[in-house]
């Protein structure tokens, strides 16, 4: 039971150059999220998926698009990377219809955008 | 719409002293309340959580939170940090249903000998 999985760990980008980062949950839960964290920022919602087959817009969504593959999966792509999004980014998931809704993070990607 | 606020951005407290960070938050109803660590490098981590009944609740790693509806806190408190307790700890509020979680911007504990 690895929990919520991240690729990749690590990776630089040219401003302009295109890249999705993967996600993937083995608990069966049906939301997941994706956040950045920036230093003195804490933790910023950039988009959710509350079921599969649903996606919707957190705080931050602009530059961003994000594909809910199938239950298990939640890919985020930059089209067209900018420094501005230089940053951690972690995925989640939850299982929202259970007595929890606590959201359980992968270990992160750490961007960096030249 | 929900907000946590996390007053202290960075806390240094000497090892073996008590601790508490606070939470406060913004929420119509009784709120769904959590406390997540992160160490350096790491994901979060659930440290725990409060839905309703008893309004102190006990996590891992020896801390506990005290849900305070007039105050509209959920500090978290632990009796004698250990170096390894040096992490950044964020309160965060829900609610029912498929909405996510709101964040505080977290507090910054360093632990000192």
């Amino acid at each position: 039971n690895a929990g919520v999985t991240q690729t990749p760990k690590f990776q630089v980008l040219k401003t302009g150059q295109s890249m999705t980062l993967q996600c993937a949950q083995d608990m069966n839960h049906n939301s997941m999220y994706w956040y950045r964290q920036d230093p003195g920022m804490g933790l910023r919602l950039i988009y959710y998926s509350a079921s599969e087959g649903t996606t919707d817009k957190g705080e931050v969504p602009n530059g961003y698009n994000v594909s809910r593959l199938n239950k298990r999966e939640f890919s985020l792509r930059l089209e067209s990377a900018a420094p501005s999004q230089t940053s951690v980014y972690f995925c989640a998931s939850s299982e929202a219809r259970s007595s929890s809704y606590e959201q359980y993070f992968g270990p992160g990607t750490r961007l960096t955008v030249t | 719409a929900q907000s946590v606020t996390q007053p202290d951005i960075h806390i240094t407290v000497s090892e073996g002293a008590s601790l508490e960070l606070r939470c406060n938050y913004s929420y119509g109803a009784t709120p769904y309340l959590f406390w997540y660590v992160q160490s350096p490098g790491q994901g979060l981590q659930l440290l725990l959580k409060y839905f309703s009944g008893d309004t102190l609740v006990q996590g891992i790693k020896g801390f506990e939170a005290e849900f305070k509806r007039s105050q509209s806190s959920f500090n978290l408190r632990k009796p004698s940090v250990h170096w390894s307790d040096a992490a950044e700890y964020y309160c965060a509020v829900g609610e029912p249903g498929n909405t996510p979680l709101v964040f505080g911007k977290g507090t910054r504990l360093s632990v000192i000998a």
